[in-house]
């Protein structure tokens, strides 16, 4: 097991509305990072967090926001939801900023209809 | 722009044969590589990784290797086993951001 738990396990929403995810990290990690995948396709990185700050970014729209509180889990935030962000939200711990090994949790499947 | 890509998206190979996995990718800058097993209702689970200065690396019986003048990479399975059926999937990464390719889908026909 890697100890990265996420909740919830599965997640129905509507267009238009907004939804949160949740992420606990693997003990001792600092950082966590936050992916999309969809159905079919690899991973896409929307951001990281460390120490409670933004650490990088992709190509996601305002919309998708975050937050890493002080024991280092973390909160994804997606707003104004659209068909498109029907998939797997992944989330991964890893030591430290910078540090390539990431661990994943199992994911949150969205779906938006 | 960026992007890690594979060439085949499924493979399906008997049980006890050795599988190969292939991947391409564009950015020379990146610091490593590597390699995702992704199993039905999980996240992806690290296999093995290579540094960009290396051209090879074993597991257990796993092998990754690293052509960077052809920017090619690819991951052997040796003995595949039913339990190795899953998506694979290559990364590269630079400060810690992992962009993935698409993924391989490998079947193990017993």
């Amino acid at each position: 097991e890697t100890g990265v738990t996420q909740s919830p396990t599965h997640l129905i929403k509507t267009r238009g509305q907004q939804v949160t995810l949740r992420c606990s990290s693997q003990s001792g990690h600092n950082t966590v990072s936050w992916y999309q995948q969809a159905l079919g396709q690899g991973p896409q990185f929307i951001f990281q967090y460390y120490r409670e700050e933004e650490n990088g970014r992709g190509n996601f729209p305002p919309r998708f926001s975050g937050l890493q509180f002080p024991n280092y889990s973390s909160e994804l935030n997606v707003n104004a939801l659209e068909l498109d962000d029907s998939a797997l939200y992944l989330c991964a711990s890893s030591l430290d900023r910078g540090r390539y090994e990431q661990y994943f949790g199992p994911g949150t499947r969205l779906t938006v209809t | 722009g960026e992007s890690v890509g594979l060439h085949l998206p499924t493979l399906s190979v008997q049980e006890g044969d050795n599988s190969i996995i292939n991947c391409a990718y564009s950015n020379s800058a990146s610091d490593y590589f590597i390699w995702y097993k992704q199993e039905s209702g999980k996240g992806p689970q690290f296999i093995i990784d290579i540094r960009s200065n290396m051209d090879k690396r074993q597991g257990q019986r796993v092998t990754v290797l690293l052509n960077k003048t052809v920017k090619h990479l690819s991951l052997q399975i040796a003995a595949t086993q039913p339990g190795d059926s899953a998506v694979y999937f290559c990364a590269e990464t630079t400060g810690g951001k992992l962009i993935f390719g698409q993924g391989t889908e490998l079947s193990v026909k017993p």
